[in-house]
């Protein structure tokens, strides 16, 4: 059974620090990994998504990883800002034997994010 | 249109009250998804559907119906809940095929039971 951890559980950093969220997963057989953000009683919001055969994606501020062999991916935050705070949240999706997902996220419990002026 | 659209937004029930969740998404995707998520935890899987049928449920209650009456669109019935089935309830969809594989997510229904 898939299980993702991710650590820290929560992290406040000044506005303008460079950070780093961290997502471990036990089952190597991923299909994809997907950070999310999830604003307080809203839905969430596709951040990134790294295939099983990448090792990284970007977009703008963001950087994610992926090391498949030893089950991590970390997501990097640039130059962090107030408008960032949220929960992030990592999720993987497992192989099936036909070589496409299952169709289910595996979700880690996420990172609680604030970014104070 | 790359949005995936959930009505209503906020939903309060009796525990013998009928309702119903929409989730419509017009983006050609032809599996959808109901994730349940309870306060201060990551959403769970609920129900998948692919080309219109249901192909996981993960031993979900009686009392939580799904429906899909065609690719766009995704119904979850309710009936007869429990207030512990009180969260909030996101619906998603996904490309077909070996695409990427990456899941769009609806802003969520609010549910509260009484």
């Amino acid at each position: 059974k898939q299980e993702v951890t991710q650590i820290p559980a929560a992290l406040s950093v000044p506005e303008g620090e460079n950070l780093v969220l961290n997502c471990s997963f036990t089952d190597s057989a991923i299909y994809n990994l997907q950070w999310f953000r999830q604003d307080p009683g809203k839905g969430l919001t596709s951040l990134l998504l790294i295939q099983s055969s990448q090792r990284e994606q970007t977009s703008g501020r963001l950087n994610a990883s992926l090391d498949k062999s030893s089950g991590r991916s970390t997501l990097y935050i640039a130059a962090s800002q107030p408008g960032d705070s949220a929960t992030y949240l990592c999720a993987v999706s497992s192989r099936n034997a036909g070589g496409t997902s299952y169709g289910k996220l595996t979700f880690g419990q996420g990172t609680i994010l604030t970014v104070h002026p | 249109d790359t949005e995936v659209t959930q009505t209503p937004k906020h939903l309060v029930m009796g525990m013998t009250n009928k309702k119903s969740l929409k989730c419509e998404q017009h983006m050609g995707h032809r599996a959808m998804y109901w994730y349940k998520q309870k306060a201060k935890k990551p959403p769970e899987l609920m129900f998948v559907y692919s080309y219109e049928k249901l192909s996981i449920n993960e031993s979900v209650p009686s009392r939580f119906s799904p429906e899909c009456p065609n690719s766009s669109l995704l119904n979850l019935h309710l009936h007869a809940l429990q207030p512990e089935d009180s969260a909030l309830y996101l619906c998603a969809s996904s490309p077909p095929g070996k695409g990427t594989g990456e899941l769009f997510f609806g802003e969520g229904s609010r549910l509260t039971v009484l």
